[in-house]
């Protein structure tokens, strides 16, 4: 079965370019966690949905980020204008809701902003 | 609010060492503790979890065990291998909720 699936896998661009990393959950899954991790402040929640409802976002930075999910097979992470310090690695998790809610996790988006 | 304090790393141990990590935690109820790795390059994995008091989850030879009197949920392993090199992250996710806190990692490695 396939994974959380994430693109790009690596995204290099420049300060002031919009960015726009991409999530596909497992199928079934109706949770879906944006994280991003950083040396300096670890691993950190963005935002979660559940049945492609934004639940809580107040790990959003700030008005620069935007998250949405149109379907259950698709979420996108936009940073728009994105600056040097948004350069992390930002991982989508995805979990179904019943029972004990383990979180599979995508291979991460590298993203540097130069 | 809810939150997770792990050892401080870098941790680096021999092959066949005896492994522990230590975790403790902040939380209101009766949270489920996870411990998750990372190995270079990919996105976290769950190890091991643990959902009620004095549970002890397992996999892969590594335990940790809930202990509630002392907020605890420590990761040992009796004898590591160089392929358990990684960054390990302990984390809760509280009593009804869905969020799960993370530990800051623990970054271990063996040397054969």
């Amino acid at each position: 079965d396939a994974g959380v699936i994430q693109s790009p896998r690596h995204e290099v661009t420049e300060m002031g370019q919009e960015v726009t990393l991409r999530c596909k959950p497992i199928s079934g899954h109706n949770s879906l966690f944006w994280y991003r991790q950083t040396m300096m402040r670890g691993l950190e929640l963005l935002i979660y949905f559940n049945n492609n409802v934004p639940i809580d976002d107040s790990g959003m930075p700030e008005d620069r980020f935007s998250a949405k999910m149109p379907n259950a097979s698709f979420s996108t992470l936009k940073i728009q204008p994105s600056e040097p310090r948004d350069s992390a690695v930002y991982f989508c998790a995805s979990s179904s809701r019943t029972g004990i809610n383990e979180q599979f996790f995508g291979p991460g988006t590298r993203l540097t902003v130069l | 609010g809810d939150s997770v304090t792990q050892m401080e790393g870098p941790v680096t141990l021999s092959e066949e060492a005896f492994l522990t990590i230590n975790c403790t935690y902040t939380a209101t109820g009766y949270p489920s503790l996870f411990w998750y790795v990372q190995y270079p390059g990919e996105g976290l994995q769950l190890l091991l979890k643990a959902t009620k008091a004095d549970d002890k989850g397992s996999n892969k030879g590594f335990e940790a065990t809930y202990r509630k009197e002392t907020t605890s949920f420590h990761l040992e392993k009796g004898s590591v291998q160089v392929s358990d090199s990684a960054v390990y992250f302990c984390a809760l996710q509280g009593q009804g909720a869905q969020k799960l806190v993370f530990g800051q990692g623990t970054r271990l490695t063996i040397n054969p």
